[in-house]
């Protein structure tokens, strides 16, 4: 069984601080990881993805995420939060011998404080 | 850039009516999902296409809910009747392949408000 863990509902962070975003995850074989975002009434935009190679990812919009294999972890990061950033981030992941469709976390609320 | 386009994007109904959303993927996008996201809640799949056939449809409520893909493009989905548990947002994306390693578009998504 594939799964997603966000363990925190909800993070602030002070403008021009890094930000991190938690997620674990737990499939059977190796796991394909996405990181989205969502604003309010909206879909899903996407951030960047680990499939293999490199355990650090840069996406968009500064954004990178780190891969740990022992950890079984994908946190999202970023150097500097900006107001703009904050919003609903959404792990996803895939399992290389499982079903085709993603599976996603509950969300995380990213609150950057100007 | 091209998007994944949704219509409507905001709907209210009462119980016991039928209700239908239409999606238009990315052009030349093989594959397409619709999932459903309840208000704080991640995105659960509901129905994935490949081309005009059903890859998945474990997850969907069969009784009451039903999706087509006609020709291989854009795609509806229906229910009828709607319940009071059906209030969500209801979510479509489409990929280049079906492969596990491709990434997932989404559209804006329409918030459906069962009264």
């Amino acid at each position: 069984a594939q799964s997603v863990a966000q363990p925190e509902d909800q993070v602030n962070v002070a403008e021009g601080n890094p930000l991190t975003v938690k997620c674990t995850y737990s499939v059977s074989g190796n796991p394909y990881l996405f990181w989205y975002v969502q604003y309010p009434n909206r879909g899903l935009q996407f951030l960047l993805k680990y499939i293999t190679g490199d355990n650090l990812v840069k996406g968009s919009y500064g954004f990178e995420a780190e891969f740990n294999k022992s950890q079984t972890s994908f946190h999202l990061k970023k150097p500097s939060a900006l107001v703009s950033d904050s919003a609903l981030y959404f792990c996803a992941v895939r399992d290389k011998g499982g079903a085709n469709n993603l599976f996603f976390g509950t969300g995380t609320r990213l609150t950057v404080i100007p | 850039e091209a998007e994944v386009a949704q219509s409507p994007r905001y709907k209210i109904t009462e119980k016991s009516q039928a209700v239908a959303f239409w999606c238009d993927p990315i052009s030349g996008h093989a594959t397409l999902y619709w999932y459903r996201q309840i208000l704080g809640q991640g995105p659960e799949l509901l129905v994935q296409f490949q081309d005009e056939s059903v890859v998945d449809d474990s997850q969907l409520p069969k009784d009451r809910f039903s999706a087509e893909r006609l020709k291989g493009v854009d795609s509806t989905l229906k229910i009828q009747p709607a319940e009071l548990g059906d209030s969500a947002m209801y979510l479509c994306a489409s990929s280049g392949q079906v492969e596990v390693t491709d990434t997932q578009y989404f559209g804006p998504g329409t918030r459906l408000t069962v009264l």
